[in-house]
């Protein structure tokens, strides 16, 4: 699997937007974008994905740059409960396992 | 909302007894997956299991486990004569397709080995 690079941990303050880099200078052609996080003592919980264009959901958006070598996550007005683990992860287009790496631990300051 | 539920939420066991770890994924979900997380450690894939059988499995997945879907509803994880190391969170997680879709995970269940 294509590596993925993320900062260690990352503070915001509540209702700012966080913009969450990710490195993949390695992806292939054919390697979506997925982002997960994982709230404390919880289960990995789907953010979003992408291919080539940015894409928005009710969660979040994803802005993928013009050469898919890197892209952020945009959490336009975090929350408390936003507070979380999140993970870049590359898959390929007929894989199934997603590969986990340290993620960025995001701290959300009231 | 539908959701992926687990049980037990925790379980207990002696080193050398076998567990079986339960999963109801989500209904209309054809692609299941099994993964852990050793305490303070990151996520890793177990398996993933379609249309009965096994579709990807990672090199922790070894002869000690297996997986069934042994009804319309449940899937499983069985670990026979579990290790210390095998202590750890197991989340069962589903998809509609395989690929690039979206995956919801369970709560998981806590797996203590003594």
């Amino acid at each position: 699997d294509a590596k993925t690079t993320q900062p260690n941990s990352m503070e915001s303050n509540e209702e700012e937007p966080v913009h969450l880099p990710c490195n993949h200078s390695t992806i292939s052609g054919t390697d979506y974008i997925h982002w997960y996080r994982q709230l404390p003592s919880q289960g990995p919980e789907y953010v979003i994905h992408g291919l080539t264009s940015n894409v928005n959901n009710r969660m979040a958006s994803l802005a993928i740059a013009e050469d898919r070598k890197s892209s952020t996550l945009i959490l336009h007005r975090a929350t408390l409960r936003d507070a979380a683990v999140y993970y870049c992860i590359l898959m390929e287009t007929s894989g199934s396992r997603l590969t986990f790496g340290e993620g960025t631990q995001l701290t959300v300051n009231p | 909302e539908p959701e992926v539920t687990q049980t037990p939420s925790h379980q207990v066991t002696q080193m050398g007894q076998e567990v079986i770890l339960r999963c109801v994924p989500i209904s209309n979900h054809l692609y299941f997956y099994w993964y852990r997380q050793i305490l303070g450690q990151k996520v890793e894939f177990l398996v993933s299991f379609y249309n009965n059988e096994i579709s990807e499995k990672s090199e922790i997945f070894d002869d000690q486990f297996s997986v069934e879907r042994p009804d319309g509803s449940n899937f499983t994880l069985k670990i026979r004569s579990t290790k210390l190391e095998d202590s750890a969170m197991y989340f069962c997680a589903s998809s509609e397709w395989g690929g690039n879709t979206e995956a919801f995970f369970g709560q998981g269940t806590r797996l203590t080995v003594v």
